[in-house]
């Protein structure tokens, strides 16, 4: 089955600078990558997702990446606020009734 | 749109009681998912439904578990009997293209 790795488990940035989460998936059928927004004692969030026919989707300060070739696909933050700090879930499916796979999360600490 | 709805939110519970969790998920979505979220394992799926047929339930972690979807709007995890080491927080999760939406979750404490 999918595997989904992700890297750092944690991460604290100065408010205003940028965050990077990487994540690798090991089924080459995977198609669909989601990302979560998790804050504390909340449900996890979709905040963006992309598909594999497309290699970089944007949403105002959040850009995801995808290297298909290479089986990584990558979280951007620009200009980071505190209200960004939650743990992050990256995520691939490759099932036909879009059963997802969960990275371990990130936990993003962004210091005002 | 009301989202996912869980029931209930919190729960406390002796070890040896049987637990009923419930989930309603949003109106056209064809898939339901039940997750369990530890600090040690994260996010686990136990157990996922399409179109209410059981798909997947390599997940669920001892014959303890089982789960029931008896129409498109409703879901039901139960614990027989539980133990301390199920409590978790368990989400359930509905889709219909793609993104899941989670419900608010139920947090348990089997003591």
């Amino acid at each position: 089955g999918e595997n989904v790795e992700q890297h750092p488990s944690t991460l604290s940035v100065q408010e205003g600078d940028s965050a990077v989460i990487k994540c690798t998936y090991s089924d080459s059928a995977s198609n669909y990558f989601p990302w979560y927004k998790q804050e504390l004692g909340k449900r996890p969030q979709l905040i963006i997702d992309i598909r594999s026919n497309v290699g970089e989707k944007k949403d105002q300060r959040i850009a995801v990446t995808l290297n298909k070739t290479a089986k990584h696909f990558s979280l951007h933050i620009t200009e980071t606020q505190p209200e960004d700090s939650a743990v992050y879930f990256c995520a691939a499916s490759s099932g036909g009734y879009q059963k997802v796979t969960f990275g371990t999360g990130t936990k993003l600490q962004v210091i005002p | 749109d009301a989202g996912v709805i869980q029931s209930p939110r919190h729960e406390v519970t002796e070890m040896g009681q049987e637990v009923t969790l419930r989930c309603k998920p949003i109106s056209g979505h064809n898939s339901l998912f039940w997750y369990r979220q530890t600090m040690m394992r994260g996010l686990e799926l136990l157990i996922y439904f399409n179109n209410n047929v059981p798909i997947d339930d390599s997940g669920m972690p001892e014959d303890r578990f089982s789960a029931k979807m008896p129409n498109a709007s409703f879901s039901t995890l139960k614990i027989q009997p539980s133990e301390p080491r199920d409590s978790a927080v368990y989400f359930c999760a509905s889709s219909s293209e793609g993104g899941y939406t989670f419900g608010s979750g139920t947090r348990l404490t089997v003591v």
